[in-house]
């Protein structure tokens, strides 16, 4: 079966230092994987995804930044947070091209920029 | 762009009783699929049910069930016989199937308290 790890599960960073988020999938090849965002009180907002190995699709410009360097592993990162960069981040996953398939999603991070 | 609507920030429901979930979504598309997503306090993200917008018949699992009007782009979630354990944020999200587009839009969610 299919999982999904995401890690770290809680993080604390000062503004002004970087940031790399990782999530890794197990148990399928060439899935669709998807960063999202969870603002406190506010939905899930897609900041990328990927269909495949360097292949990165930016939804919304920011200070973020998005990787996948392997087939199962994409990375969140950032060179300098922001106060605006605290936030719940999903990592998700789907089989490509199956538009019926729902996404299954990390447990997540908390992000802290203090 | 597709949008997707939830009007109720927050909603309640005593045990036992049941409860409708709103969401509207705006697209010029003709096929489509929606999702209903549960997310309880420990902010895994559960799906809950999905309708594929060619099938007229609505979707059901268990105690929830869909409202899906096509026409009217609504996609109303309904939870009968509510559990404590029902007690979660709701998302409502779209997917489209042409176009090559990968992604599923979220709406912003009602969070349902059940009460005892």
């Amino acid at each position: 079966s299919q999982t999904i790890h995401q890690w770290p599960a809680t993080l604390v960073q000062p503004v002004g230092s970087p940031l790399s988020l990782e999530c890794t999938v197990e148990g399928t090849s060439n899935p669709n994987l998807y960063w999202y965002r969870q603002a406190a009180g506010r939905g899930l907002q897609l900041l990328f995804y990927s269909v495949g190995i360097g292949q990165i699709s930016s939804e919304v410009p920011q200070n973020l930044s998005a990787s996948r360097p392997q087939d199962r592993q994409f990375i969140l990162s950032s060179k300098k947070l922001l106060l605006s960069d605290s936030g719940f981040y999903l990592c998700a996953w789907t089989l490509q091209g199956r538009m019926s398939l729902p996404l299954h999603f990390g447990n997540g991070t908390r992000l802290t920029v203090t | 762009a597709q949008t997707v609507t939830q009007s109720q920030p927050e909603m309640s429901v005593q045990e036992a009783e049941t409860v409708t979930l709103s969401c509207t979504y705006d697209t010029s598309e003709s096929d489509y699929y929606l999702f209903w997503y549960k997310q309880p306090p420990s902010r895994q993200m559960i799906l809950v049910i999905r309708q594929e917008a060619y099938k007229q018949q609505n979707a059901t699992e268990n105690r929830f069930s869909v409202n899906f009007q096509k026409a009217a782009k609504s996609f109303s979630l309904k939870i009968s016989d509510s559990q404590l354990g029902d007690a979660a944020m709701y998302f409502c999200a779209y997917r489209k199937t042409q176009g090559g587009s990968e992604k599923l839009v979220f709406g912003k969610g009602t969070k349902l308290t059940v009460n005892p």
